[in-house]
């Protein structure tokens, strides 16, 4: 079946260093990928998607780029803010509506 | 818009009580799901329905039902309520988007959650 692995965190970060969230895949077909974003007390929203190969994502400073070879779709800022604190969710769809897989989110704590 | 809206917000239960999760959309969507997060799982999809009077289960379905009589209301209904529940649960509504090569693409939006607690 299919599967996303982030890591859980927290990551800690200070305000304006260089954001990395690791997402690796496997899936069966050509799955669509994404990113949500969930705020303290709030449901996810979606940041950034990518639908094919070498695709790149981008949104509120955040990049992630498709990589089929290494079946990855890392999400990277190039300065944090502390408004950036929140979890990330990295997550693949492919063969249908119902075929989604999320990760299990990481934390990000950004501090001043 | 309002978007996704969800209530309760906060609900206690106790073992073998019933409730229903409300869910409502105001953007026309054919798709809605109810999911399930739990730390280090990630989110769980436990029914879903493809439009009005179609409803099918998810990775996780016991213990609830839904129905989908509308468009816009996608209710979930906790039928004897036991601690493993005990859970923070979103609804989502999505549309097929534009066309990737594995076929429809769909971003899902939110609601703002309902934590239960069963005790």
């Amino acid at each position: 079946g299919n599967s996303v692995t982030q890591m859980e965190g927290p990551v800690t970060l200070s305000e304006e260093a260089f954001l990395t969230i690791n997402c690796t895949y496997t899936a069966t077909g050509y799955p669509s990928l994404f990113w949500y974003v969930q705020y303290p007390g709030e449901g996810l929203q979606l940041l950034l998607k990518a639908t094919k190969a070498d695709d790149k994502g981008s949104n509120k400073g955040f990049e992630a780029t498709y990589r089929k070879e290494t079946t990855s779709f890392h999400l990277e800022k190039g300065s944090v803010q502390v408004s950036d604190s929140a979890v990330y969710f990295c997550a693949l769809n492919s063969g249908g509506y119902q075929k989604v897989t999320f990760g299990i989110g990481t934390k990000l704590q950004v501090i001043p | 818009n309002a978007g996704v809206t969800q209530t309760p917000k906060f609900q206690v239960l106790k073992t073998g009580q019933s409730m229903t999760l409300q869910c409502a959309q105001d953007m026309n969507h054919e798709y809605m799901s109810w999911y399930r997060q739990d730390p280090g799982m990630g989110l769980r999809l436990i029914h879903y329905s493809v439009g009005a009077g179609i409803t099918d289960q998810g990775e996780v379905p016991n213990g609830y039902n839904v129905s989908r009589s509308t468009t816009e209301d996608f209710p979930l209904r906790l039928l004897s309520a036991a601690p493993s529940q005990t859970s923070v649960y979103f609804c989502a509504s999505s549309y097929a988007t534009t066309i990737g090569l594995a076929g429809d693409i769909y971003e899902q939006y939110f609601g703002p959650g309902t934590r239960l607690t069963v005790t």
